[in-house]
């Protein structure tokens, strides 16, 4: 059973340009979280998506982001007119239930976005 | 709001001897649970361990163990018989059971010394 599948590790961007970030959950689970790491900080909550629906974005910049999570295929994070400010490392997470468990989540191994 | 505070920004340990790196915390809710991650170079999040608040007993996966002081709302992590391989940075992390949001540490650098 693959894990949190991320894509591409590693993505270069120059600044005004869009940014794509790629996110297939674990098999069998449809809730998906993103997370962003500044440099030299933890994780910060972005936004929480279930298939086809946003249920909460209250970490995500009003401007210049949005997520998705279709029916079919992988979670999208999307980053519109990128700014240096955007460098970070971006990290999906996913779990089959929402996280009343407290299990904690099968994270990926992130994406690493260098505005340049 | 939630916090999640750990003060030391790096540390080092001598390889099999013990460590104990810090975490407070602060919430006004009674049902939670607290994580430590850790994350290598590879900057894979590998989920450590893990303690319901409603449990006293502090958690313990195998060399990692916990000491958890609910009033105090402290979470610390010790790690005994240090390795290599556990060099990494480590973040506590905290979850309320009736949200979807993990609050995480700025991390902890941790160094291994041959």
């Amino acid at each position: 059973n693959a894990g949190v599948m991320q894509n591409p590790r590693h993505l270069v961007r120059r600044r005004g340009q869009e940014a794509r970030l790629r996110c297939s959950p674990m098999k069998g689970h449809s809730h998906v979280y993103w997370y962003r790491q500044l440099p030299e900080e933890g994780l910060k909550f972005m936004v929480y998506l279930q298939k086809e629906n946003i249920i909460d974005e209250s970490g995500m910049p009003k401007e210049r982001f949005s997520a998705e999570f279709p029916k079919e295929g992988p979670s999208i994070l999307r980053i519109q007119q990128v700014v240096r400010g955007d460098s970070a490392a971006y990290f999906c997470a996913s779990s089959p239930t929402p996280l009343t468990g407290g299990n904690g989540y099968t994270f990926g191994s992130g994406t690493r976005l260098t505005v340049v | 709001a939630q916090t999640v505070t750990q003060s030391q920004p790096e540390m080092s340990v001598q390889e099999a001897e013990t460590v104990t790196l810090s975490c407070t915390y602060d919430t006004s809710e009674s049902d939670y649970y607290l994580f430590w991650y850790k994350q290598p170079p590879s900057r894979q999040m590998i989920l450590v361990i893990r303690q319901e608040a409603y449990k006293q007993q502090n958690a313990t996966e195998n060399r990692f163990s916990v000491n958890f002081q609910k009033a105090a709302k402290s979470f610390s992590l010790k790690i005994s018989d240090s390795q290599l391989g556990d060099a990494a940075m480590y973040f506590c992390a905290l979850a309320l059971n009736r949200d979807d949001k993990i609050i995480f540490g700025k991390g902890t650098r941790l160094h291994i010394l041959p």
